[in-house]
């Protein structure tokens, strides 16, 4: 079992709908990361928490750590957001440089 | 402006050759990694340095090598010991360990 699950795999929405990304983890962490990947490849940080909620702009993260669950909702979707997301770890054990990265969900938003 | 800089953003290669994949950064950031990724995987870390002339193996060091002789420049060589080397690799820095991570725009290699 991966120690960094992403649901779902694919997501595909019509603009303007509310959209939900999942990840659930099974080690104890330090933080949480939300990324962004385009289709170009490269990677964007979104958030990074190890509590709580953040809100930037149309994006919140959440992250309840009892439950070792992370969401990443979209408010008012657009095309733009079409994009790979990708959740990622901070272990507590083992060395601190190392993130575990989950597999990632495509998102496409159609418009 | 500020970043990271890989090149080039797609490369091609005959087996059996080294190939040095190139990253610069302009943050000042003491740590630098290097990530690898492939469909429908994770990314995975190859290798990382916290600070210049320092370096330590990730998850999948093995047929890579890296040097680290300054701290803006992070190079990773791919030997001919790696046995399937075609995919898609990020370079990343941090202020420090356990700091939110920068990415580069990555480089696509592919092996022929």
């Amino acid at each position: 079992k991966n120690e960094v699950e992403q649901s779902p795999q694919n997501l595909t929405a019509q603009e303007g709908e509310f959209i939900t990304i999942n990840c659930s983890y099974s080690v104890g962490i330090s933080a949480l990361h939300w990324l962004q990947q385009h289709p170009g490849g490269g990677i964007v940080s979104l958030f990074m928490l190890s509590s709580g909620k953040k809100k930037h702009g149309r994006l919140i993260a959440t992250i309840n750590i009892q439950e070792k669950h992370s969401s990443l909702h979209i408010t008012a979707s657009h095309p733009r957001d079409s994009a790979v997301y990708i959740c990622a770890v901070r272990s507590l054990s083992g060395s601190a440089r190392q993130l575990t990265f989950g597999s990632g969900t495509q998102l496409t938003v159609l418009p | 402006d500020g970043g990271i800089t890989q090149s080039p953003k797609y490369l091609f290669r005959k087996e059996g050759q080294n190939v040095t994949l190139s990253c610069e950064q302009n943050l000042n950031h003491d740590a630098m990694y290097w990530y690898r990724q492939d469909p429908g995987q994770g990314l995975r870390l190859i290798y990382y340095s916290q600070i210049v002339n320092d370096f330590q193996k990730g998850d999948i060091a093995e047929g890579y090598s890296v040097s680290r002789e300054k701290k803006e420049s992070f190079p990773l060589t791919v030997t001919s010991a790696q046995k399937n080397p075609t995919a898609f690799y990020l370079c990343a820095s941090s202020p420090g360990q356990g700091n939110e991570q920068f990415f580069g725009p990555g480089t696509r290699l592919t092996v022929l």
